[in-house]
């Protein structure tokens, strides 16, 4: 089946830097792309959807200054936290269709973002 | 806007039980997806089923099958033999008309047991 590939698994980083999040889909193209967010025992929330060759579009009350989204071609989308604090600790997942209604959406295995 | 709900508690099963999943849900798209997904403590989203909402049969994909009652709104999952590699969240999501961004719902901690 497709495989969407996400890197770093786990990052440590001060409160201050900024951290780049990549995701891949390895064996096919993802037009579209999407970026969630889950805190520890809660469900995943939608942060903003990855369009290849245009802006993201975010959800309500995700600041886009804040995450920046890069979806520079049809295998890649990076999604950037910008001076990280300590609340953006979490765990980010993306995942990705093949074509805009694919029925299997696959998810990265995720990023642990830890900000001391 | 869509919802979806789970609401039972953890729950722990027998090995090589059967055990049901109940998610309802609430939309007014008239096309809509339904999707099952396990995560283990590992933290990956692992796809396990999909139903259509005009699919005329219930999905099934080995040992899972969704139990889709339309005119209720409910998509429960069933997985049948529980083994325990099935210990894990499961979240049930949906898919709106047009769009491939998904809602999720609280998800299940299920505990298989030997």
């Amino acid at each position: 089946g497709a495989v969407v590939s996400q890197h770093p698994s786990r990052v440590i980083c001060k409160s201050g830097t900024s951290v780049k999040i990549e995701c891949r889909s390895l064996d096919f193209q993802a037009t579209t792309m999407f970026w969630y967010r889950q805190f520890p025992k809660q469900s995943l929330m939608l942060m903003a959807t990855s369009n290849e060759g245009s802006k993201a579009t975010y959800e309500q009350g995700v600041e886009k200054d804040k995450f920046l989204i890069n979806h520079a071609s049809l295998t890649l989308s990076t999604l950037t936290v910008t001076s990280a604090h300590p609340e953006d600790s979490s765990f980010y997942i993306c995942s990705a269709s093949e074509g805009q209604y694919g029925e299997k959406l696959f998810f990265g295995s995720g990023t642990q973002l830890s900000v001391l | 806007a869509q919802k979806i709900t789970q609401t039972q508690p953890g729950m722990f099963v027998q090995e090589k039980e059967a055990v049901t999943l109940d998610c309802t849900y609430d939309t007014s798209d008239p096309s809509y997806g339904l999707f099952w997904y396990k995560q283990p403590s590992s933290g990956e989203m692992i796809f396990l089923i999909y139903q259509g909402s005009y699919d005329q049969q219930n999905a099934t994909e080995g040992r899972y099958s969704l139990n889709f009652q339309k005119a209720r709104k409910s998509a429960n999952l069933v997985i049948s033999a529980s083994q325990l590699g099935d210990s894990a969240m499961y979240f049930c999501a949906m898919r709106g008309n047009g769009n491939n961004r998904l809602a999720f719902g609280k998800g299940n901690q299920v505990v298989v047991i030997p």
